[in-house]
Parts: structure tokens; sequence; C-alpha cells
């Protein structure tokens, strides 16, 4: 089964360092994946985590615990075109891949 | 390198009509999944195909369908609709099927039905 909880809305200030967290319980666990979507738009991947452990891509980073279920999507420098939903999506390694959470709308104010 | 193009974008429906929705997968994609998004419930997984075969079904009435082409090219067809099926519907390819490969969405379909 799957069960994926995630904050629905947060609030940062620009240039401040956001942390988005996401935890997971899902069967057949392999890896996860990070999706930001602006309203009206469709979701962009943003990064994928298979090893627990930090992954750096630029200003974004994601972060990988598989004992523990949890992973967390940072954010820093924070600009106002960041405002916009973050999806977490586990990945299975059986039957339907992904299963996206239900989104955390991050709403970065000036 | 072209993205995944849906069509239509934008469309209205009246409820009991039926509603075909087109997808166009990333060159060289051979996987296509369908997703519906509302505001209430999320993205919701409709229903993945592969080699124009269907490989997985999400938790949707038989109302809702789909087929994958030869060229891999994706419809999905609802059929007798209701003002609950009113979303944006989500396209997204991937090369294939193993763990790993990331997907990419296309723009949507927005269906409004009245």
């Amino acid at each position: 089964g799957q069960n994926i909880d995630q904050p629905t809305e947060m609030t940062a200030t620009e240039g401040a360092i956001v942390q988005i967290n996401c935890t997971y319980q899902t069967s057949g666990f392999n890896g996860l994946f990070w999706y930001q979507q602006h309203a009206g738009e469709a979701p962009t991947f943003l990064s994928y985590n298979v090893l627990d452990g930090l992954e750096e891509k630029g200003r974004f980073s994601s972060f990988l615990s598989r004992s523990k279920g949890y992973s967390y999507l940072l954010l820093k420098e924070l600009q106002m075109k960041d405002s916009a939903s973050y999806l977490c999506a586990p990945e299975r390694n059986y039957g339907q891949n992904f299963v996206f959470g239900p989104g955390t709308r991050l709403s970065v104010l000036p | 390198k072209a993205g995944v193009t849906q069509t239509p974008r934008y469309l209205i429906k009246t409820r009991g009509q039926q509603v075909t929705l087109s997808c166009s997968p990333i060159s060289g994609h051979r996987s296509v999944s369908w997703y519906q998004q509302t505001p209430g419930q999320g993205l919701q997984f409709l229903f993945e195909y592969f080699s124009e075969t269907q490989r997985n079904k999400g938790n949707f009435p038989g109302r809702f369908s789909g087929r994958q082409f030869s060229n891999s090219r994706s419809e999905m067809n609802v059929s007798t609709l209701e003002l609950g099926d009113s979303a944006l519907y989500l396209c997204a390819s991937s090369i294939g099927t193993s763990v790993g490969n990331t997907i990419y969405f296309g723009e949507g379909s927005w269906l409004t039905v009245v």
C-alpha cells in the first residue's frame, strides 16, 4: 500500500531557506522523486533519490532516509518564482510505479 | 527535442457526453501514463501503457479507458461524463517502465463538464 504525507502549505521569505518534508509508507519502495508544479502548469522533474543521503543540484537539494521513510526537499536562496506546489512521489519496484503525495504549496513573499 | 504534447488544451462538455484526449510522448519514449488532477484529490493515477498494452490501472470506474498506438501515441476516453470529471488530465511519458525512469508531463487537457 501507500501512505504519503506532506505539509499542505508553507510560506517563506525571498532569499531564505525552506525545507519541505515528505514521509511515506510504500511497499516495494525503490526511490523517491520530487516534482515542482506552478499553478496551471504541468509538474516538472526536480530530483530523484535512490540512496540514503543528500543530493545537491544548484539551489535545490533532496534528502532521503530509506529506513525512516522520510525525504525532504531543501530550497536555498528562495526566489519569487519558487512559489509553486512541490510533490513527492515514492517509486515502487512493481505495479504502478508512481504515487504522488498531496503536494505542498509554497508561497515566497518579498 | 519536443516535449509531451496533449490535445486539446481546453474543452467544455455536457454531462452524459463522451470525450477523447490525445497524447504524443517524447520521441523515443514508449511508456505513457495518464493522471487526473483536481484540487481536492491531487494527482491521481489513471493508467499506464507500454508497447500498446495497458500495464497498470488506477482506481477509476470503467467509464475511463485508454489505448496506445504502435507509434506510442496514446488516447484516453471518458464516457458518460459526470460533473465530477471536471479536472486537469495530464499525460506523462518515459523511456520505459524500469525503475528510475523519470516521467515527463505534458501541459495537460483542462476538461470542464457542465
